[in-house]
């Protein structure tokens, strides 16, 4: 199999307070985890690469001091939204690349800053 | 730069065969991705495709030709749980392989 698993699924935070967001590989390793973004009737955008004992890569316009990222293990990848806005409410996806090709998604958690 | 384009929205009918097109100009590319996502859901992998020609899993099947830049999704014997976003994806090489998506197709399958 290929299971991803987020936590938590859905959140309300304040404004200006910090939200950690967990990705998980359930049954297999991934050294490479994935961060989406997905507005309403969007698409995905990638917002960054976690990799397994380095640092993340970004992709532009994607503020790496703001969205926190650590790969702690094979199977664990970690997403802080520091000093959230309404602006960042939004649906947050991970991913973990199976193999050398294939990624399988978390079922997302759907963030509402208040 | 990336350009990866899907028609936005299709309707079709239950029983009948659907094919979402895919176009795309990237610079790298290793395979090419079809997935599935359901409103408020993740996506979930239907097919890759890194060599030419089609592949056929079940009702449905995908097609690649690297040489024109162009992938589709066959969807056979249309069920209404079929209707969903269709998002298509390219592997962008490298050493990460990360995944650059098409704006998706949402398709309706109507009685």
């Amino acid at each position: 199999g290929a299971v991803v698993s987020q936590h938590p699924s859905r959140v309300i935070c304040k404004s200006g307070t910090s939200v950690k967001i967990e990705c998980r590989s359930l049954d297999f390793q991934a050294t490479t985890m994935f961060w989406y973004r997905q507005f309403p009737k969007q698409s995905l955008m990638l917002m960054a690469t976690s990799n397994e004992g380095s640092k993340a890569t970004y992709e532009q316009g994607v503020e790496k001091d703001k969205f926190l990222i650590n790969h702690a293990s094979l199977t664990l990848s970690t997403l802080t939204v520091t000093s959230a806005h309404p602006e960042d409410s939004s649906f947050y996806i991970c991913s973990a690349r199976k193999g050398a090709e294939t990624q399988y998604f978390g079922p997302g958690t759907r963030l509402l800053v208040l | 730069g990336q350009n990866i384009d899907q028609p936005t929205e299709m309707t079709a009918t239950e029983g009948a065969i659907v094919q979402i097109n895919c176009t795309y100009q990237t610079s790298g590319f290793n395979g090419l991705f079809w997935y599935q996502q359901h409103a408020g859901e993740a996506p979930t992998f239907l097919s890759y495709n890194v060599l030419d020609g089609l592949e056929e899993k079940g009702r449905f099947s995908s097609f690649l030709s690297r040489s024109k830049g162009y992938s589709y999704l066959l969807l056979k014997e249309l069920q209404m749980k079929d209707s969903a976003s269709y998002l298509c994806a390219v592997g962008h090489g490298g050493a990460t392989n990360k995944l650059i998506f098409g704006t998706g197709t949402l398709l309706a399958v109507q009685p």
